[in-house]
């Protein structure tokens, strides 16, 4: 059972455009994570959240928390071929730093 | 944040050999970290979470026997494929657990390529 459900699972926009991902589940998190990986590295942290509503900005992706803790979502705006990569979302339901990844949305952003 | 390390990056091996993966924490003392596997085009799978000090908490259907886990200090914990085989091939990364910032942030190494031959 997938606790974490990413939309969509791929994505390719043109250089310019405006996109979405979301991160769903019916279970509460008392914190959730966006990362970004890119072929053969790591993922990178982008952000952390931990309330409920809150909307953190970071040039030009805007990151949302769900009221309710339940949901997250990313939005990036006149994306660039740089933004391209695989975009992980990640709950953790209690203070143990054990997360809970999402399917992943894979993001190829075209010159 | 915080800066992890893994060693090596990429490794061929035969069938049947063993391999070790080292994780380290190069600028935080790590009490807990965490091992994955992410096959191609796929999310990462928690494998085990390592403790300083004490035995490693594997998830349900990880082999104990097969995937040994140190963490013997607060900076290094490594990972022992043992009897390594075709289907152990996968990109292996550990993270680290940094306590006393915002929420329950884990920071990762670069990953390490597994090729078992």
């Amino acid at each position: 059972t997938q606790l974490l459900e990413q939309s969509p699972q791929f994505l390719s926009i043109q250089e310019g455009e405006n996109l979405t991902v979301y991160c769903n589940s019916s279970s509460v998190f008392s914190s959730l994570q966006w990362y970004r990986q890119e072929p053969g590295e790591g993922p990178v942290l982008l952000v952390t959240v931990v309330t409920g509503g809150e909307v953190k900005k970071l040039k030009r992706l805007t990151f949302q928390f769900g009221d309710a803790r339940k949901d997250s979502s990313l939005h990036i705006t006149a994306a660039q071929p740089g933004d391209t990569g695989l975009y992980l979302c990640a709950g953790a339901r209690d203070s143990s730093y054990k997360l809970i990844f999402g399917s992943g949305t894979r993001l190829l952003v075209r010159p | 944040g915080a800066v992890v390390s893994q060693h090596p990056s990429r490794v061929i091996c035969k069938s049947g050999t063993s391999v070790k993966i080292e994780c380290r924490s190069l600028d935080f003392q790590a009490t807990t970290m965490f091992w994955y596997r992410q096959f191609p085009k796929q999310s990462l799978m928690l494998m085990a979470t390592s403790n300083e000090g004490s035995k490693a908490t594997y998830e349900q259907g990880v082999e104990k026997d097969k995937f040994l886990i140190n963490h013997a200090s607060l900076t290094l914990s490594t990972l022992t494929v043992t009897s390594a085989h075709p289907e152990d091939s996968s990109f292996y990364i550990c993270s680290v657990a940094k306590t006393g910032g915002v929420g329950e942030t884990q920071y990762f190494g670069p990953g390490t390529r597994l090729l078992v031959l």
